[in-house]
């Protein structure tokens, strides 16, 4: 079964500072990993995936496969990143879980 | 492409009553997916069909509630006899399948039971 978890619901940080929010997952298959966002009264979106190694709105992941971890990270947060973060997995039959989520806030 | 479409936004029904959510996916995309999200906490799967198909219904409660996607209209999650605790947001997401290929939400359905 696969499984995904985010292990903080709510971070906290100020302007400016670095930030990581944390995914880990349990998969037997090879998985696909992204991160999906929702702001204030938005839907919810892509951010990235793992497969494209790129970085969005200067957020980047990495897929580590002995940790079984995907954690996001941004070297300076704004405060405009303030939302609720998603990892979510798609396994090899296209399914999609996802973490619980994290509210991220970021303090001026 | 109008991207996908979830009604109605806000549905209230009373205790015992019947709710049915309609999702209309992307154009193109046969696949499905339906979330529920409970008061500060995050998406919890339900179900993933694909056209006439349900592919995972691991999420769903054994009772009461019940998902279809037919060949031809929207897909539907639909809620028997409802109590307060059916009470969230139901999300539905629609990909076109595939390989690394993005799932795009609708903005949700808030049912909530009085």
């Amino acid at each position: 079964a696969q499984r995904v978890t985010q292990p903080e619901k709510l971070l906290s940080v100020f302007k400016g500072a670095p930030v990581e929010l944390k995914c880990n997952y349990s998969y037997s298959g090879s998985p696909e990993l992204f991160w999906y966002v929702q702001y204030s009264r938005q839907r919810l979106q892509l951010l990235l995936r793992h497969i494209s190694r790129e970085s969005i709105k200067g957020f980047t992941a990495d897929l580590n496969k002995g940790e079984t971890s995907f954690h996001l990270k941004k070297p300076f947060a704004q405060e405009e990143d303030s939302a609720m973060y998603y990892c979510a997995l798609r396994g090899n039959n296209n399914d999609m879980r996802f973490g619980a989520g994290t509210r991220l806030t970021v303090k001026p | 492409n109008a991207g996908v479409m979830q009604n109605p936004r806000h549905l209230v029904r009373r205790r015992g009553q019947e709710a049915r959510l309609r999702c209309s996916p992307m154009k193109g995309h046969s696949h499905v997916y339906w979330y529920r999200q409970l008061p500060e906490e995050g998406l919890k799967f339900m179900v993933y069909l694909q056209k006439e198909n349900i592919i995972d219904e691991s999420g769903m409660p054994k009772e009461r509630f019940s998902a279809e996607f037919p060949k031809e209209g929207p897909s539907i999650l639909r809620i028997q006899q409802v109590v307060r605790g059916d009470s969230a947001a139901y999300f539905c997401a629609s990909s076109i399948g595939g390989a690394n290929t993005e799932a795009f939400f609708g903005q949700g359905t808030r049912l909530t039971v009085v």
